[in-house]
């Protein structure tokens, strides 16, 4: 078990162009979730799947933002169109819940290092 | 809608002094609580958890926290603090049936000598 991993860790773009950012999970992790520190804030919760189905998305995701899971292992972020304010800690955790999707309460979300992006 | 409040964004603290961080969160139910450490430029390691039961909850590290209905408070305490403790330290509330977790501004930790 190597944990969550991220790639890239640092990115810096220009203001208008697109990034992309990958998150592999925990192999047997069927849930993935994305989320998005600012600088002296805690994490915000972006969206998260279950297997390769999307089941929410919060509002901060706004239309620039896709997430994808295709085939229920690795997860991309994608930003279009890049805005200063998109400058963040992009997190990526995992967790596992039972074969029959039941909830488990103690479905523990384990943390990647991150990806911190730059917008100049 | 849950809520998590940090008072304290940055402590400090010596080395070998007790610890306690706040937290209060805001949420109806029987939340389920966690504590995260996050060291500069990595991500979440997580301390522990409540999620019924025993209200002491005992983490990693040396680490417990109190989950106290009443006050809607989950504090974490140290009683003995390391130079390696120096990180910050997020709060976080999920309820029952949701996959969100919410969590606080956080709190810095220094640890001096």
């Amino acid at each position: 078990d190597t944990g969550v991993s991220q790639d890239p860790r640092h990115k810096i773009t220009k203001r208008g162009q697109n990034v992309t950012f990958r998150c592999d999970p925990i192999s047997e992790h069927n849930r993935l979730y994305w989320y998005r520190q600012t600088l002296g804030q805690g994490p915000e919760f972006l969206t998260y799947f279950q297997n390769e189905a999307q089941l929410e998305k919060s509002r901060l995701l706004s239309d620039r933002f896709s997430a994808e899971r295709p085939k229920g292992s690795f997860s991309t972020l994608e930003i279009q169109r890049t805005e200063q304010g998109d400058s963040a800690m992009y997190l990526c955790a995992s967790s596992l819940v039972g074969a029959s999707g039941g909830y488990r309460p103690y479905n523990e979300q384990f943390f990647g290092p991150g990806t911190r992006l730059t917008v100049l | 809608a849950q809520s998590v409040t940090q008072p304290d964004i940055h402590i400090t603290v010596s080395e070998g002094a007790s610890l306690e961080l706040r937290c209060n969160y805001s949420y109806g139910a029987t939340p389920y609580l966690f504590w995260y450490v996050q060291s500069p430029g990595q991500g979440l390691q997580l301390l522990l958890k409540y999620f019924s039961g025993d209200t002491l909850v005992q983490g990693i590290k040396g680490f417990e926290a109190e989950f106290k209905r009443s006050q809607s408070s989950f504090n974490l305490r140290k009683p003995s603090v390391h130079w390696s403790d120096a990180a910050e330290y997020f709060c976080a509330v999920r309820s029952g049936g949701y996959q969100k977790v919410t969590f606080g501004i956080g709190t810095k930790l220094q640890v001096i000598p």
